[in-house]
């Protein structure tokens, strides 16, 4: 089975640039989540879908930030205008709800990332 | 607003010792609790989840024990091998979204 993908895996922009990072979840997954890791900090949650509706979107840090699930499969993340602090890793993440070794669990699985750099 | 703790940052042991990793957080309000890894370059990798109204979760050489109260876990790696070089991190969920601990990385040496 496939796990979650992310495209691209780097990303250099200038600033003031538009980027789209895209994620593809595990197939069948409901729930899909963004999270960034910036220089120095923690893993930070962005914003969560469960299929195409934004369930949370608490993370995001403006309104430069939009983030699109349109059909409920595949996910976009865009950035317009790109600022120097946007510079970090961008994960994403899948969970379908369901049993664990019998007890209700939500296990995210993550894909590998985007580093996205902002010159 | 949660904030999660890992100690040590850092951790550097030699073959075959035990591995102990700590990991606190301040809301006990959880929904459950999970232990990652990472390799340099890569994603997280997901290795134990626990949830709030379980104790420990075992697999393989990894133990991972709960205490919601005390707003403790504990990642036990037995018998570590080079192999297990990486960061370690743990993160806690409420209402889905998980809050990150910065990590433990730890270094296994031949």
């Amino acid at each position: 089975e496939a796990g979650v993908t992310q495209f691209p895996s780097h990303s250099v922009i200038e600033k003031g640039q538009t980027v789209t990072l895209r994620c593809d979840p595990i197939s069948g997954h409901d729930n899909l989540y963004w999270y960034r890791r910036v220089m120095g900090k923690e893993i930070k949650f962005l914003l969560h879908f469960v299929k195409e509706s934004k369930q949370d979107e608490s993370g995001m840090p403006n309104n430069r930030f939009l983030a699109e699930r349109t059909g409920g499969t595949y996910s976009t993340l865009k950035v317009q205008p790109a600022e120097l602090e946007d510079s970090g890793v961008y994960f994403c993440a899948s969970s379908q709800a369901g049993v664990y070794r019998g007890l209700a669990s939500n296990e995210q699985f993550f894909g590998p990332g985007t580093r996205l750099t902002v010159l | 607003k949660q904030e999660v703790t890992q100690i040590p940052a850092a951790l550097s042991v030699p073959e075959g010792e035990n591995l102990v990793l700590n990991c606190s957080f301040t809301d006990s309000a959880i929904y459950n609790l999970q232990w990652f890894r990472q390799d340099p370059g890569k994603g997280l990798t997901s290795l134990l989840l626990i949830q709030s109204s379980q104790r420990e979760q075992t697999s393989g050489r990894l133990n991972a024990s709960l205490d919601k109260s005390s707003g403790r876990s504990t990642l036990y790696i037995a018998a570590s091998q080079p192999g297990d070089s990486a960061t370690y991190l743990c993160a806690v969920s409420r209402d889905y979204k998980l809050s990150f601990g910065a990590g433990t990385t730890v270094t296994v040496r031949a």
